[in-house]
């Protein structure tokens, strides 16, 4: 079966502009987390959704944000970026039927902001 | 919260050497561990993980961790390394009840000389 399919793979933007990431989980998955990866810091947790409802939300300001459709495909947007928003965001996917089995994550969107 | 710590942060190894990551996490309820790893160029991976029963758990490629809940630690292990495992390695937690929210240790690079 087809995996975590994120897009675009890479992006630069300025400082003060807003981007928007997308995700597709693998098919039957209903649950899409977002991960940010920088150097030094590991992955540091988004949010989460499962069936379009947010039920995670980690330590990020406002300016980020996410959404989940129908069809289960995530999509985060991120404002006014900021050089520090430079990082590799990674989408994960689960399911109930396979939580033991934690998450097939995705090849990430390198983002880098100047 | 939940949180994990990763005692290295770099390790540098001799093929056919020894290795244990350290990790520990800190949550009061019951939960289950993964360990990742992330080869050079490539996405994210489960290693292995511990969702109940034995302790001892076996994953891919002659790896192993050990869970002593007393100790609120998880450290992987493998007897004897090879080049191929240079890599980063990550250890996450994710509380039962805490929906598919994956806390992850900032990492451990693993470098294997020939």
């Amino acid at each position: 079966k087809a995996g975590v399919t994120q897009t675009p793979r890479y992006l630069i933007k300025t400082r003060g502009q807003q981007v928007t990431l997308s995700c597709s989980p693998i098919s039957g998955h209903r649950s899409v987390s977002w991960y940010q990866q920088t150097p030094g810091q590991g992955l540091q947790f988004l949010f989460e959704y499962f069936s379009e409802t947010q039920r995670n939300k980690g330590n990020f300001p406002g300016r980020f944000s996410g959404r989940q459709f129908s069809n289960s495909r995530s999509e985060m947007n991120v404002s006014t970026l900021e050089l520090g928003d430079s990082a590799l965001y990674l989408c994960a996917s689960s399911s109930l039927k396979d939580r033991g089995n934690g998450y097939t994550f995705g090849s990430g969107t390198r983002l880098t902001v100047v | 919260a939940q949180s994990v710590s990763q005692h290295n942060h770099h390790v540098i190894l001799s093929e056919a050497a020894s290795l244990e990551l350290g990790c520990n996490y800190s949550y009061g309820g019951t939960v289950n561990l993964f360990w990742y790893v992330q080869y050079p160029g490539q996405h994210l991976q489960l290693l292995l993980k511990y969702f109940s029963g034995d302790p001892l758990v076996k994953g891919i490629k002659g790896f192993e961790a050990e869970f002593i809940k007393s100790k609120f630690s998880f450290n992987l292990r493998k007897p004897s390394v090879q080049w191929s495992d240079t890599a980063e390695y990550f250890c996450a937690v994710n509380a039962r009840t805490g929906g598919f929210k994956t806390i992850f240790g900032a990492g451990t690079r693993l470098f294997v000389k020939a």
